[in-house]
């Protein structure tokens, strides 16, 4: 079974501090990663996704992740934050079935960002 | 480009009432389409998906139903609305055979009374 577990529910951090949201996951197959960001009463938009080569990937807003698969970890970190980086965080995992794929939501994390 | 669009942003709906939601794409064909909710506070929850016209799957059993009646529309409803249908819906779609993420709508915040 594919399951993802996102391991702080919240993370407070002054600005211009680096930040670290912490994502693992269990699979028995392989499985393409996602880190999504919601802003308040809006969809989600994808921050970057990792399919295979480079461990190490680049998304939007100067976010990055590395997927290690020996700790099948998917951490997003970002050197220096923002105001606006302010959001919910939602990690994602996606293996190919039948038909399409199946993708599994993490619960979430909220970084608040203060001044 | 692919846009995906989703109405009404906002519905307050009374308990017993029906309910409609709609969820176009435009820019791709044969998209696969999902409705997802998400509580306060909480994650995400799938409810249907469908990868064709006329084909739906339930992931969790509900007062809720879901409509595919061309390529790039879906709909959810619901006959008679409960408390509990209350939430942030989100519709979003993928292509079959890639592996881009989802795109997602602006989501509908339905708050029943």
């Amino acid at each position: 079974a594919q399951s993802v577990t996102q391991l702080d529910s919240q993370v407070p951090v002054f600005e211009e501090a680096p930040v670290e949201l912490r994502c693992n996951y269990s699979s028995s197959v392989s499985v393409y990663l996602f880190w999504y960001v919601q802003y308040p009463n809006q969809g989600l938009q994808l921050l970057l996704k990792y399919l295979s080569g480079s461990t190490l990937v680049k998304g939007i807003n100067g976010f990055e992740a590395e997927f290690n698969k020996s700790q099948t970890s998917f951490h997003l970190r970002k050197p220096s934050v923002h105001i606006s980086d302010t959001a919910e965080y939602f990690c994602a995992v996606s293996r190919a079935e039948t038909g399409g794929f199946k993708t599994i939501f993490g619960a979430g994390t909220r970084l608040f960002v203060k001044a | 480009s692919q846009t995906i669009h989703q109405w009404p942003a906002t519905l307050v709906q009374p308990v017993g009432s029906p309910l409609s939601l709609e969820c176009t794409v435009e820019g791709t064909s044969n998209p696969n389409l999902y409705w997802y909710r998400q509580a306060a506070g909480r994650g995400l929850q799938l409810l249907f998906y469908s990868v064709g016209i006329g084909q739906i799957s339930s992931e969790v059993p509900q007062n809720l139903s879901a409509s595919r009646p061309q390529d790039r529309q879906f709909i959810l409803s619901s006959k008679k609305l409960l408390l509990s249908d209350s939430g942030f819906y989100l519709c979003a779609w993928t292509q079959l055979r890639g592996a881009g993420g989802y795109t997602f709508g602006s989501g509908t915040r339905l708050t029943v009374v």
